[in-house]
Order: structure tokens, then sequence, then C-alpha cells
């Protein structure tokens, strides 16, 4: 059974600091892996995704992920962080044999310091 | 090209009833997923509907079912309802490939069981 574990369920990081949150995930073969932002009362907006080839994603807003196969993990970081990055970050896996089910991480949330 | 929408937005239920979401997906879309999320247990994968037809289900009671219609808009029913059922109930679509599409979600609906 796939699995998603966000290891960090808040972090703090002030605005313009750079900002890394952590996703190990369980699965048997190759996962597809994605991450996601909720704001408050909002719904979930898709960052980032990776399926194959380069380990390295970039998404939107400025934000990329490592693929990291030996160490189970798909990591996602900011260089510069702005006070419009506080929310909650999901990270999920899904696989070809799940269907479309995604499997989320429990989710870190992310405040922003002036 | 106008996103995922669900209706209603909030929702507010006494224990023992039932209730009916609705879920359009974005135009073209064929695939829709439901996911409820709780405080406590976090994103959770309820089904997935695919031509009308159930194409996957996660762990959950009996009491709750969904549907799709030919236009690939679909609703879920929860009957019964306990106070455990209160959450943000989110609906998902996609193209169709399994495992390899991305999946975009709605805002969701928030369900308070009273």
């Amino acid at each position: 059974a796939q699995s998603v574990t966000q290891p960090d369920i808040h972090i703090t990081v002030s605005e313009g600091a750079s900002l890394e949150l952590r996703c190990n995930y369980s699965y048997g073969a190759t996962p597809y892996l994605f991450w996601y932002v909720q704001s408050p009362g909002q719904g979930l907006q898709l960052l980032l995704k990776y399926f194959s080839g380069d380990t390295l994603v970039q998404g939107i807003k400025g934000f990329e992920a490592e693929f990291k196969r030996s160490q189970s993990s798909f990591n996602l970081r900011k260089p510069s962080v702005h006070w419009s990055d506080a929310a909650e970050y999901f990270c999920a896996v899904g696989a070809r044999a799940a269907g479309n089910k995604l499997t989320f991480g429990g989710g870190t949330r992310v405040l922003v310091k002036p | 090209k106008a996103g995922v929408t669900q209706t209603p937005r909030y929702l507010i239920k006494t224990r023992g009833q039932q209730v009916t979401l609705s879920c359009s997906p974005i135009s073209g879309h064929r695939s829709v997923s439901w996911y409820q999320q709780t405080p406590g247990q976090g994103l959770q994968f309820l089904f997935e509907y695919f031509s009308e037809t159930q194409r996957n289900k996660g762990n959950f009671p009996g009491r709750f079912s969904g549907r799709q219609f030919s236009n690939s808009r679909s609703e879920m029913n929860v009957s019964t309802l306990e106070l455990g059922d209160s959450a943000l109930y989110l609906c998902a679509s996609s193209f169709a490939k399994p495992g390899t599409d991305t999946q975009y979600f709605g805002p969701g609906t928030r369900l308070t069981v009273l």
C-alpha cells in the first residue's frame, strides 16, 4: 500500500528566507508524485508533479522539487518565500495501478513572518 | 476554461439526515474523484468515476455513494449522517488516463453535521 509522510506539521519561515518541505513516500513501484497547496477555505492547487524523466521538477510560484529514489523523498523547495506563500502544503503519491487515487501526506502548514 | 465547480459550498445537516453534493468537472474531463478532508484523518480518497462507472473505491462505509452522469458531472451521497461526517468534501477531475493525469480540485463543500 502507498503511504506518504510529511514529518513537519508546522514550519515558520521569515519572508525572503528559503523554504524546504519534506516528503517521504512508500511505494513498491515507480510512483507519481505531486505537491499541492491549500489556502484557508480553498481547494487544492497543483504546484508541481513528477511522472518520469528529470528528477528536478519546476513548478508554479517559484517552487521546485527533487525526486530522490534512493531516499524515497520528494522535497519541495523555494529560494525566497513571500508572505502569500503562507498556506498548507500537501505531498501526494499516485500510481498507474491505483488509477486516479491519490494518497496524501498529513500536510505541512507554513507560516511566514514579516 | 472554467475550473471544477462544487455545489453547495456550505451545508449544515443534522444526524440521521442524508445529503447530496454535486461536482462539475472541467470541460472535457471524464474522470471525477472525491476526497474527504478532516483535521483528524487528513485527505482520504472516497471513490473515482469514469464514464459513469465507479473505477476505484476507498475504505468508506456503504453510506457513502456516488454516481456520474453522461455529461461527466458527479454527485456523492451520504446517508444517515453521523457527526464524524463533518468535513470538507473535495472533488477532482482529470482527463482519463489513470495514474498519469493531473487532477484538478474544486473549492470543496463544507459539510457540518449537528
